[in-house]
């Protein structure tokens, strides 16, 4: 059984960079997209974007200019970074893949909360 | 910016029938935005119930049942249950190969 266990810092200075990593267990991180999600406390569900195993990246228009994702396949993990951060990014960072038919989200991560505050 | 829109909140009654709704700001919702419905209970990372406008997930009763109506998407309870009580998100495939989730629906059963 895929699992995913999303880490990251809890807290994190305005300004600053958010960074957050997904493990992947109980499978490959090759041959699929991985997704992030995000869920600001209280509100819904946005998404932030998505990586190929390859490397290949799409994001979100609205966070862009903010996001960088990446792969590391022999440790089986994707990681998120987003930099010059305010209080309107803090959220529960959710990772997910992507079937291998695409277009839908068989597994997901519970979520690590990551709060923006000095 | 696209903005997919759903009804804030539903209340059903058990054993009750429920339809959810899924709009595009851009135009009429096909299936070529793939639509898919995630349910999230609070705390809990969501679950993906339906995919490709109507294909169910694996372990997903056949209560569940999705579709596009009119120009939207849409997501069927036939019978809810106590359980079903969750917020409901639609997710759509949209034009630059992005993906943007809707406003989210709170369905109430009692």
């Amino acid at each position: 059984q895929v699992q995913l266990q999303e880490s990251g810092p809890g807290l994190v200075k305005p300004s600053e960079t958010l960074s957050v990593t997904c493990t992947v267990s109980g499978g490959s991180i090759s041959g699929y997209y991985w997704s992030w999600i995000r869920q600001p406390p209280g509100k819904g569900l946005e998404w932030i974007g998505y990586i190929h195993y390859s490397g290949t990246t799409k994001y979100n228009p609205s966070l862009k200019s903010r996001v960088t994702m990446s792969v590391d396949t022999p440790k089986n993990q994707f990681s998120l970074k987003l930099n010059s951060v305010t209080a309107a990014d803090t959220a529960v960072y959710h990772c997910a893949r992507y079937a291998i038919s695409g277009f839908v989200l068989d597994y997901w991560g519970q979520g690590t909360l990551v709060i923006v505050s000095s | 910016q696209t903005v997919v829109t759903q009804e804030p909140s539903f209340s059903v009654s058990p054993g009750g029938t429920v339809t959810l709704s899924c709009g595009l700001s851009s135009g009429s919702v096909s299936t070529s935005n793939y639509p898919s419905w995630h349910q999230q209970t609070p705390g809990q990372a969501p679950r993906t119930l339906i995919y490709s406008t109507n294909a169910r997930s694996s372990g997903v009763p056949d209560r569940f049942s999705g579709s596009i109506l009119g120009n939207k998407a849409a997501l069927t309870i036939t019978g809810a249950q106590a359980g079903d009580e969750s917020d409901y998100y639609c997710l759509l495939y949209v034009d630059g190969g992005t993906y943007v989730f809707g406003t989210g629906t709170k369905v109430t059963v009692l």
